[in-house]
């Protein structure tokens, strides 16, 4: 089952507008990462955010956690043609032994960037 | 560029046929995954690898196998291929200098099963 939700499934903005992107979860997590993936090409990660942070920049991304509410946002600042992607959230978990690690995707956002 | 490619990169087979897709990694990460992406579901796990020979079911295991017999090599393996298993496979290493979060994934095998 999907561990992350995000929300909306698709948005579309003009150039230079922002985009915010959100990611809910259900149980608790070590990390939260967001990653992009370009028509036709795998996954790239963008950033990652510890449970103990509240917000993380890099770059025109800006992602902010709560925990208390599970749930995560991106926002893309300035947007551009070029940030036209899906944009996926990961949360993480290790098993009980902790020697095992693995990501549970949302199904994404579809960004459109209109020029 | 993380220096992981899949083969091959598209593939159709026929029902009840069995299939191998490969990963292969030049980094020497200790993790490697397969996931699969349907529309509608997104990314899923199917079965991963935490060193050689050492693999885990993911949430989507059933019809498939895999092996891995060297750091660098990930195989899954459709015993025998059903219609439902059409989908985009992506291969995903991570690990290299003990950090495990971050995935690098491949460019992706699209398999059509008719």
């Amino acid at each position: 089952s999907q561990q992350g939700e995000e929300d909306p499934q698709a948005l579309s903005i003009q150039e230079g507008e922002n985009a915010t992107m959100n990611c809910s979860y259900k149980t608790s997590i070590n990390n939260l990462q967001w990653y992009r993936q370009n028509s036709g090409r795998g996954l790239v990660h963008l950033i990652l955010i510890r449970s103990n942070e509240r917000e993380k920049h890099s770059g025109r991304l800006r992602v902010t956690l709560d925990t208390s509410k599970k749930s995560s946002s991106l926002l893309i600042t300035a947007s551009r043609a070029a940030d036209t992607a899906s944009y996926f959230c990961a949360t993480d978990a290790w098993n009980s032994g902790g020697s095992n690690y693995k990501l549970t995707f949302g199904k994404g956002t579809l960004l459109t960037v209109n020029p | 560029d993380a220096g992981i490619t899949q083969s091959p990169r598209h593939k159709v087979t026929e029902t009840g046929t069995p299939v191998t897709l490969r990963c292969h990694q030049t980094e020497n990460h200790r993790y490697m995954y397969w996931y699969r992406q349907d529309p509608g579901h997104g990314l899923r796990l199917i079965h991963y690898s935490y060193g050689v020979k050492d693999t885990d079911k993911g949430e989507v295991s059933d019809g498939y196998s895999v092996s891995r017999s060297k750091t660098e090599d990930f195989l899954l393996t459709l015993e025998s291929a059903t219609s439902s298993q059409t989908s985009v496979y992506f291969c995903a290493i991570s690990g290299k200098g003990g950090r495990y979060y971050e995935q690098y994934f491949g460019p992706g095998t699209r398999l059509t099963v008719t």
